[in-house]
């Protein structure tokens, strides 16, 4: 079983704070690295799918980077709001095989 | 849009008994994936199907077995529930290729007595 990291496990911000989460994974034979966001009582959905070395990706207010050869990807939040109150989870997916190996996960609470 | 169905939102179930969680999804996706996810453990990989008919073990499949008799579903079986199967339930689908972003039912959360 592969170790994906996140930090931090938890975080509360007030509205209107910037933040920040950590991924690590392991730095060889990578493909993808994803982020979902998941919010109370609902699915996981994607907020960025990413492949290459430097990526970084933005929708609104988040945005993301990757650094594949040292394994790591940030996820930053701009301007925190009530509703991105949610579980943010990485998970890596290795270059041969089918598996995604998720990490456990940073619970954001943004307080109004 | 794209859709994941699971049969139910919450399951309380005995010791021993034979559970089915079914996943149904809508978007001819080949890869379906059952994970569990447990307080500090994030999201493990119980089975992976690729194809009717076609499963691959994940990381955690003692206790459990899986049935994929047609495309759009995935069913996952516990032959004898129990109490340490207790948990959240993720069932997800995904194209066979890339970026293979995977698309999540809303889980069902199983407790067994």
């Amino acid at each position: 079983i592969l170790n994906v990291e996140q930090s931090p496990q938890s975080l509360h911000v007030q509205e209107g704070d910037s933040t920040n989460f950590t991924c690590s994974f392991p730095s060889s034979n990578f493909y993808a690295l994803h982020w979902y966001r998941w919010e109370t009582a609902k699915s996981p959905e994607a907020l960025f799918v990413m492949t290459l070395n430097g990526d970084e990706k933005k929708k609104g207010r988040i945005s993301a980077t990757l650094n594949t050869k040292e394994g790591y990807s940030y996820l930053y939040i701009k301007g925190s709001q009530p509703e991105d109150s949610a579980t943010y989870l990485c998970a890596f997916k290795l270059n041969t095989g089918n598996q995604f190996y998720f990490g456990t996960g940073t619970s954001l609470t943004v307080i109004p | 849009d794209v859709k994941v169905t699971q049969s139910s939102r919450y399951l309380v179930k005995r010791t021993g008994e034979k559970v089915f969680l079914e996943c149904v999804q809508d978007m001819d996706h080949e890869n379906m994936f059952w994970y569990r996810q447990d307080p500090g453990l994030g999201l493990r990989l119980i089975y992976f199907s690729y194809d009717v008919k076609m499963k691959e073990k994940g990381d955690i499949p003692e206790g459990y077995s899986v049935s994929r008799e047609k495309k759009e579903r995935f069913s996952l079986i516990l032959e004898s529930a129990s109490t340490n199967q207790t948990s959240m339930y993720l069932c997800a689908s995904s194209l066979p290729v890339s970026p293979y972003e995977q698309y999540f039912g809303p889980g069902t959360r199983l407790t067994v007595t």
